[in-house]
């Protein structure tokens, strides 16, 4: 079955430097959630869309952007990166929005910066 | 502010042993409450999940009990193997986001 696909898998960047992480949600879905995972911790909510519209939004950065096109891949751009921006990034897709409809994550995207 | 508190941090079984995995939450809004493995460098991948009006779900080797008095639930891994080994999150929502625990890091040794 097809997963969430996240691009790029691997992402090294230097300080106050930019990047826009990718994300193709499983065919049919049409919300998308990101989420950060620090080293040895929980995931963390960021941002959600609902039909390309801003669904939810958790502890994101003002630095950080996100928003989801036409075909419901989503972006998240992130700009003026700092050291503790290194984290895993994942995607995570579901049909409908709301608690009972099942988030499938990707492989996400880990993001060193130095 | 942890709002899932998840224990044991870590946990280590022999092979065909059950173990056994708590959280608790108090968020009262929380309605829909999932279970996540994790393998390093990958992403979560659900596991089972239930709701608070169902005391226990069953899928396969993995049993869900729901305590909604005590704002507790838990994961049971029956005849756990080797490659169960992982970490363990539980998560509740309300709403579309995922609050997760803070994981458990599972062995299980051959």
């Amino acid at each position: 079955a097809a997963g969430v696909i996240q691009s790029p898998r691997h992402l090294i960047k230097e300080k106050r430097e930019t990047a826009t992480l990718k994300c193709y949600p499983i065919p049919r879905h049409d919300t998308v959630y990101w989420y950060q995972q620090g080293p040895g911790q929980d995931p963390q909510f960021l941002i959600s869309f609902y039909e390309k519209m801003q669904s939810d939004k958790g502890s994101i950065p003002d630095r950080f952007s996100a928003q989801q096109f036409s075909d419901y891949h989503s972006e998240l751009n992130m700009s003026s990166l700092e050291l503790g921006d290194s984290a895993l990034y994942f995607c995570a897709s579901s049909f409908g929005t709301g608690s009972s409809y099942e988030q499938y994550f990707g492989p996400g995207t880990r993001l060193t910066v130095t | 502010q942890q709002q899932v508190k998840q224990s044991p941090q870590s946990l280590i079984v022999q092979k065909g042993g059950i173990p056994i995995i708590n959280c608790a939450y108090e968020n009262t809004a929380f309605d829909y409450f999932p279970w996540y493995q994790q393998f390093p460098g990958k992403g979560p991948a659900l596991l089972i999940a239930i709701r608070p009006d169902v005391s226990e779900k069953k899928e396969g080797r993995f049993t869900i009990s729901f305590n909604k008095s005590a704002k507790q639930f838990s994961l049971h891994i029956m005849d756990s193997q080797p490659g169960d080994s992982a970490t363990y999150f539980c998560a509740a929502t309300s709403g579309s986001r995922l609050t997760f625990g803070e994981g458990t890091q599972l062995t299980v040794n051959p």
